[in-house]
């Protein structure tokens, strides 16, 4: 297994499109997560799936961001009409139930909006 | 999830044991407490947790004090790599995510 994948590692985009991001989490972890980091501080929560089911939404999430996890594998998230605020690093993690042995992060994809 | 709290930065010298402390005064009995850290321009990498005892594993260990209210992650030997920012995360070990800090900038130097 080569970890959490993610995908584009970077993206420019202008202000007012919409962009979507892929995560591809360890094949045998049921949960996955989203985060978005800016510089300097710690990672943000945003949403998270147990298996096809979001679970959770952060007051963070406005309503242009949507997140999906179809089949309970790979997720996307899918930002829409982007703004300068959304330049951030947007991490993926993902851990099995009940192991207790924490989450395994992607590397991110970095979002800067022109 | 109970809050914690990190100093902002601290130094070590290669090869010396890295002390990093944390407070977390209102954690109740079924929060575990997370370590994870975060090496630049990477994502946040999972170190240790514990629920009440002293842990150790590959990469460090987690002393726990017995009111539970604060805890510090020893890397025995650090080196120069183990420059990273830490984050002491208190959390139920299943069900809601795992909430960040601004965590603690360690800087090992030779």
């Amino acid at each position: 297994d080569t970890g959490v994948s993610q995908d584009p590692r970077h993206k420019i985009t202008k202000r007012g499109q919409n962009v979507t991001f892929r995560c591809d989490p360890i094949s045998e972890h049921n949960r996955l997560y989203w985060y978005r980091q800016t510089l300097g501080q710690g990672p943000e929560f945003l949403t998270y799936f147990q298996n096809e089911a979001q679970l959770e939404k952060s007051r963070l999430l406005s309503d242009r961001f949507s997140a999906e996890r179809p089949k309970g594998s790979f997720s996307t998230l899918e930002i829409q009409r982007t703004e300068q605020g959304d330049s951030a690093m947007y991490l993926c993690a993902s851990s099995f139930t009940g192991t207790g042995s924490g989450y395994t992060f992607g590397s991110g994809t970095r979002l800067t909006i022109v | 999830d109970a809050k914690t709290t990190q100093p902002p930065s601290m130094d070590c010298a290669e090869g010396r044991a890295a002390n990093l402390p944390c407070n977390h005064s209102t954690i109740s009995g079924n929060e575990y407490v997370y370590w994870y850290r975060q090496i630049h321009s990477q994502g946040p990498q999972y170190i240790i947790h514990g629920l009440k005892n002293n842990e150790t594993n590959e990469m460090a260990s987690l002393i726990i004090t017995e009111d539970r209210k604060s805890s510090t992650l020893i890397l025995p030997h650090a080196t120069l790599r183990d420059t990273a920012v830490y984050y002491c995360i208190v959390s139920k070990q299943a069900g809601t995510a795992l909430i960040f800090g601004k965590g603690t900038t360690l800087s090992v130097s030779s």
